[in-house]
């Protein structure tokens, strides 16, 4: 049982606008920061957003995320077939990180 | 350019230890921290703990207190994780991945990651 609540799933055709959600409480994402990762298939997770909305140098602008209170959330617009991967999110909670279950995005 | 690189993979038998090493290069070994994480066959990711190359501290997740620890070279920038008393739950690919200068600071550069087997 993950301490961070994301879907197990989404799914969206290609162009379309996604949403994945991420539920915490007030000592991880309620106070501190949360950032998202991308996996694709047999690769190691890559940074998406820091800082609850922030995107590292190369990611496109397509992507985007958003906080309120214990909860965030993760946007993908203009869907494409490279976005098909499992997204998670993460916080950092007390003196340790917790993650997110993880959320596979299927594009159909 | 930023990169880490572990070592390969690994199959050990219930009981034993396993070491895994993470060389960094293309930035400055000791500003910052590193983390382990692993994953699980099929799983979501699961912090291990952290360590910071300068002095050496460290903050392991509760679940691993007693069994795992972490230690480093600077000689030669890399970071060492100890698992030990495996276990088949331990099965899993673990990852090293780069810091902040603060703990609450999240990774963004990841190493290929290293499976370890643990079976009879």
């Amino acid at each position: 049982q993950s301490v961070l609540t994301q879907p197990p799933s989404a799914s969206g055709t290609p162009g379309q606008r996604v949403t994945i959600s991420c539920s915490g409480s007030s000592s991880n994402i309620g106070n501190n920061y949360i950032y998202w990762y991308q996996q694709l298939p047999g690769t190691a997770p890559k940074l998406l957003i820091y800082k609850n909305n922030q995107r590292p140098s190369g990611v496109p602008d397509r992507f985007s995320g958003s906080k309120s209170g214990t909860s965030a959330s993760l946007a993908i617009s203009g869907l494409r077939s490279e976005d098909e991967a499992d997204y998670y999110c993460a916080a950092w909670d007390d003196s340790h990180w917790v993650f997110g279950g993880g959320t596979k995005l299927t594009v159909l | 350019q930023v990169q880490l690189v572990q070592s390969g993979a690994e199959v050990k038998k219930p009981g034993a230890s396993v070491k895994v090493s993470c060389k960094a290069s293309g930035y400055s070994f000791t500003r910052y921290y590193i983390h382990w994480v692993r994953q699980a066959p099929g799983q979501g990711l699961e912090w291990v703990g952290i360590i910071h190359p300068s002095g050496g501290s460290t903050s392991y997740a509760q679940k691993f207190q007693g069994r795992v620890t972490m230690t480093r070279d600077t000689s030669t920038s890399t970071v060492y994780m100890e698992l030990s008393s495996l276990r088949s739950e331990d099965t899993a690919v673990y990852y090293c991945a780069r810091g902040g200068s603060e703990p609450y600071s999240t990774f963004d550069y990841w190493g290929q990651g290293t499976l370890v087997t643990v079976s009879s």
